[in-house]
């Protein structure tokens, strides 16, 4: 089955800090993984995707085939990076669905 | 830039009542989605459209059906409302089905709250 796990629903950080938010998943094919992000009071949007292999906002996420894992990690927190995110695989025959983990807040302290 | 509106920022109806969602979308997309946002469950794929009045069940269609009389709009229709329908639910839209496009663009959403 395809499913998409996000271990910590809550990470709480100094600014500063290092932020690494964790997503595995389960996917028998080639997966296409991204990460959306939904500030407060603010639509979910994307933040990266993996084919796209770029930085956004500090922020990185490699795909680890091995350990089927797409964390997403940034070396200095800020606190404008408060927000929920959510790791998404692409599912299979590449119908456009998506299939979102749970969810983690993340919160940066002053 | 890609706009998607969502017709009622807040609903509250009765139980049994029947509910309507709005989406509209204004920049050509074939795909649409209705997904619903609940804490600790992350979003949940209602139902979807590849194009005009087609549609397919996504993960929890049960309680739902969908409408897809044009390109651009893509309703969600709650046929008797229950308490446990209450919940956020955000529409989005994306271009074709080729992997280079997949990003979905997301409505702000509509939290219906079922009495």
């Amino acid at each position: 089955a395809q499913r998409v796990t996000q271990p910590e629903k809550l990470l709480s950080v100094f600014k500063g800090a290092p932020v690494e938010l964790k997503c595995n998943y389960s996917y028998s094919g080639s997966p296409e993984l991204f990460w959306y992000v939904q500030y407060s009071r603010q639509r979910l949007q994307l933040l990266l995707r993996h084919i796209s292999r770029e930085s956004i906002k500090g922020f990185t996420a490699d795909l680890n085939k091995g350990e089927t894992s797409f964390h997403l990690k940034k070396p200095f927190a800020q606190e404008e990076d408060s927000a929920m995110y959510y790791c998404a695989l692409s599912g299979s025959g590449n119908t456009g669905k998506l299939i979102f983990g749970q969810g983690t807040t993340l919160q940066v302290k002053p | 830039d890609v706009k998607v509106t969502q017709s009622s920022r807040y609903l509250v109806k009765r139980t049994g009542e029947k509910v309507f969602l709005e989406c509209v979308q204004d920049m050509d997309h074939e795909n649409m989605f209705w997904y619903r946002q609940d804490p600790g469950l992350g979003l949940r794929l209602i139902y979807f459209s590849y194009d005009v009045k087609m549609k397919e069940k996504g993960d929890i269609p049960e309680g739902y059906s969908v409408s897809r009389e044009k390109k651009e709009r893509f309703s969600l229709i709650l046929e008797s409302a229950s308490t446990n329908q209450t919940s956020m639910y955000l529409c989005a839209s994306r271009r074709g089905r080729q992997l280079s496009y997949n990003e979905q663009f997301f409505g702000p959403g509509t939290r219906l709250t079922v009495l």
